[in-house]
């Protein structure tokens, strides 16, 4: 089957960096998509990765390899603002994205 | 953020209802879905329209019933829903169906409990 596995809930504080991990178990590989839902909110895109490395935009950098199966998203300088979940999806051999179930992040004062 | 809203944001429905979910995007993409969100869980894609043809049905029951009269419209009939249907109903679309890299567009969703 196909898995994606991400942490339920994390808490930070803020002006600090967190890292969000990603594991997935898919038929095949075609990319690897980050995106930012706020409650009650439509989730919207941050990031896509299909080569293995960093790639930075702004205070977000996501990073992939493809041989461990593995993704993470840094955000740096923490503001209460990225309280939010962040969805995990991948998109396998048939061009489905095969989504997780998203990681709620708490940023603290 | 307007290029895909949904109506009603919020829907309160008995298990004998029929009512309908209205999803319009102002991107001029030519792919649109329809998504489930459960609290915990992956978002369930239940179907997609690529140039107005329902190109995936995952196994969807038939109380749901998705129409896409054209490219900018998206609409999902719902009739005889059970309370284990109560979800988040997120509308997305895309330029195309087949680009690896295309970005979907969400809207806000619709909020459907079933009493």
């Amino acid at each position: 089957g196909q898995n994606i596995d991400q942490p339920t809930e994390m808490t930070a504080t803020e002006g600090a960096i967190v890292q969000i991990n990603c594991t997935y178990q898919t038929s095949g590989f075609n990319g690897l998509f980050w995106y930012q839902q706020h409650a009650g909110e439509a989730p919207t895109f941050l990031s896509y990765n299909v080569l293995d490395g960093l790639e930075e935009k702004g205070r977000f950098s996501s990073f992939l390899s493809r041989s461990k199966g593995y993704s993470y998203l840094l955000l740096k300088e923490l503001q209460m603002k990225d309280s939010a979940s962040y969805l995990c999806a991948v998109v396998d051999s048939n061009y489905q994205l095969i989504w997780g179930a998203g990681t709620k992040l708490i940023i603290k004062p | 953020e307007t290029g895909v809203t949904q109506t009603p944001r919020h829907l309160v429905m008995g298990m004998t209802n029929k009512k309908s979910l209205k999803c319009e995007q102002h991107l001029g993409h030519n792919a649109m879905y329809w998504y489930k969100q459960s609290a915990k869980k992956p978002l369930e894609l239940m179907f997609v329209y690529s140039l107005e043809e329902r190109v995936e049905n995952n196994s969807v029951p038939s109380r749901f019933s998705p129409e896409c009269p054209n490219s900018s419209h998206l609409f999902l009939h719902l009739h005889t829903l059970q309370p284990e249907d109560s979800a988040l109903y997120l509308c997305a679309s895309s330029q195309a169906r087949d680009i690896t890299t295309d970005t979907q567009y969400f809207g806000p969703g619709t909020r459907l409990t079933v009493l």
